[in-house]
């Protein structure tokens, strides 16, 4: 499968746990961004890279909210000291310069 | 005012229909428009761009009024696999970051 993958595919986490993702975008894909997505809504973009650089931070990133792309390849998103209102579904996107391919996301549930 | 807006429905219809999505946008300044398709806990797929000359993809059309800040996306003759949600998606960024912002989307369901 050539497609971006994400890890886990759902986490439940009690309020005050650290939880980390991991995406794996299309392997030619220099540009990735990271999505949340609540039941009812559309996706909100969270945070952009391009290579290793992240270039830009949505105002919904709070401080418990950190990103990383390292090598430029595969990226992880933290969450701090979580939230119910962290509770959410977590999308990848990849492009290399036009359309963005989503992976399955990240189910996160916050008890 | 939401970036950008959609009617979310839902529209149930049957096969065979005809069925018209309107989406608006607040920033006039917004580059590049899509519909993308999301099925129930699956991840959104592009479906088509939307051009200012209005595009046509079989049995889906798209159209952009700028002066507006309309989008639309006609379905016709629905089949029950067109049940899913549909997003508007504004790029209203002019720069090279492609960060997209999308309508809380409109839900349809096709009968049989």
């Amino acid at each position: 499968d050539t497609g971006v993958s994400q890890d886990p595919r759902h986490k439940i986490t009690k309020r005050g746990q650290n939880v980390t993702f991991r995406c794996d975008p299309i392997s030619e894909h220099n540009r990735l961004y990271w999505y949340r997505q609540t039941l009812g809504q559309g996706p909100e973009f969270l945070t952009y890279f391009q290579n290793e650089a992240q270039l830009e931070k949505s105002r919904l990133l709070s401080d418990r909210f950190s990103a990383e792309r390292p090598k430029g390849s595969f990226s992880t998103l933290e969450i701090q000291r979580t939230e119910q209102g962290d509770s959410a579904m977590y999308l990848c996107a990849s492009s290399k310069r036009g359309e963005q391919y989503f992976g399955p996301g990240t189910r996160l549930t916050v008890t | 005012r939401k970036e950008v807006e959609q009617d979310p429905g839902p529209f149930n219809v049957p096969e065979g229909a005809t069925v018209a999505f309107n989406c608006t946008y607040s920033n006039s300044a917004s580059q590049s428009f899509f519909w993308y398709r999301q099925d129930c806990r699956k991840e959104p797929k592009l479906l088509m761009s939307v051009y200012s000359s209005g595009n046509e993809d079989g049995r889906f059309t798209a159209q952009l009024n700028r002066a507006s800040q309309y989008i639309s996306l006609l379905i016709r003759d629905s089949k029950l696999s067109d049940s899913a949600t549909y997003l508007c998606v504004v790029n209203p960024s002019s720069g090279s970051a492609r960060q997209l912002t999308f309508g809380s989307g409109t839900q349809l369901t096709v009968l049989p």
